[in-house]
């Protein structure tokens, strides 16, 4: 199985600062990449697929990056309705796995 | 618009078969597309448990695989998935979705699952 690391496993922000987490694969999986976010008692949310590509209706703020093994979602200008937890996802081979998770809440 | 909605027993003993449906609209399972399950202990991360496409192609997570099996009956929009000899560390969120290339883009509510005697 392909092993999904993410660092770091929290992160305290404030409205308006930028957030970067990182996504890290344990052998090259191209582009198939996605990024999720989930809030308390809710399904996640697709966000980034293909590594970089802004899911329809996904606000600009969030953009994903990186390729092979290294991937990284950035949140920029982070707003209110960001403070969740976010997953990244591989999709190259089965069985799909899931990172840990990286929780942003309100410093 | 695609939905997804999931349905079983909230409550299951131990040792007991697990059987969840997910019943969709928006899209048919007779081309090009599938319906995948995922669940979620308590607090912890997502698990990818199994994948049906519409060829009928089965994926299974190996770790989970020996006790699960996945069907769909196109004709009324349903996925079902059985897990057998259920046990509290299998209490958990089970969610269905719809994949795309690289992920899941519509997913349903979820359906909490308890596991106790």
């Amino acid at each position: 199985d392909i092993q999904m690391t993410q660092s770091p496993p929290s992160v305290s922000a404030s409205v308006g600062d930028r957030v970067t987490i990182t996504c890290r694969a344990s052998q090259d999986i191209g582009g198939w990449l996605v990024w999720y976010q989930q809030k308390p008692g809710t399904a996640p949310k697709l966000l980034i697929h293909d590594a970089s590509i802004l899911q329809s209706g996904v606000p600009s703020r969030f953009s994903g990056s990186g390729s092979g093994t290294d991937f990284t979602l950035a949140i920029t200008s982070l707003q209110p309705d960001d403070f969740a937890t976010y997953y990244c996802q591989q999709a190259h081979n089965f069985p799909f796995t899931f990172g840990p998770g990286t929780k942003v809440d309100i410093k | 618009q695609i939905t997804l909605k999931e349905s079983g027993p909230t409550l299951v003993k131990p040792t007991q078969t697990l059987t969840l449906t997910c019943t969709f609209a928006g899209f048919s399972l007779t081309s090009g597309v599938g319906v995948g399950w995922i669940r979620q202990p308590p607090g912890k991360a997502l698990e990818w448990l199994a994948l049906i496409y519409w060829n009928d192609d089965k994926r299974y997570s190996p770790s989970l695989q020996s006790r699960l099996t996945i069907t769909k009956d196109t004709s009324k929009n349903q996925v079902v998935l059985t897990m057998t000899n259920m046990n509290p560390m299998d209490t958990a969120t089970y969610y269905c979705a719809h994949p795309i290339r690289t992920g899941f883009d519509y997913w349903g509510q979820g359906t909490l699952v308890t596991v106790s005697s």
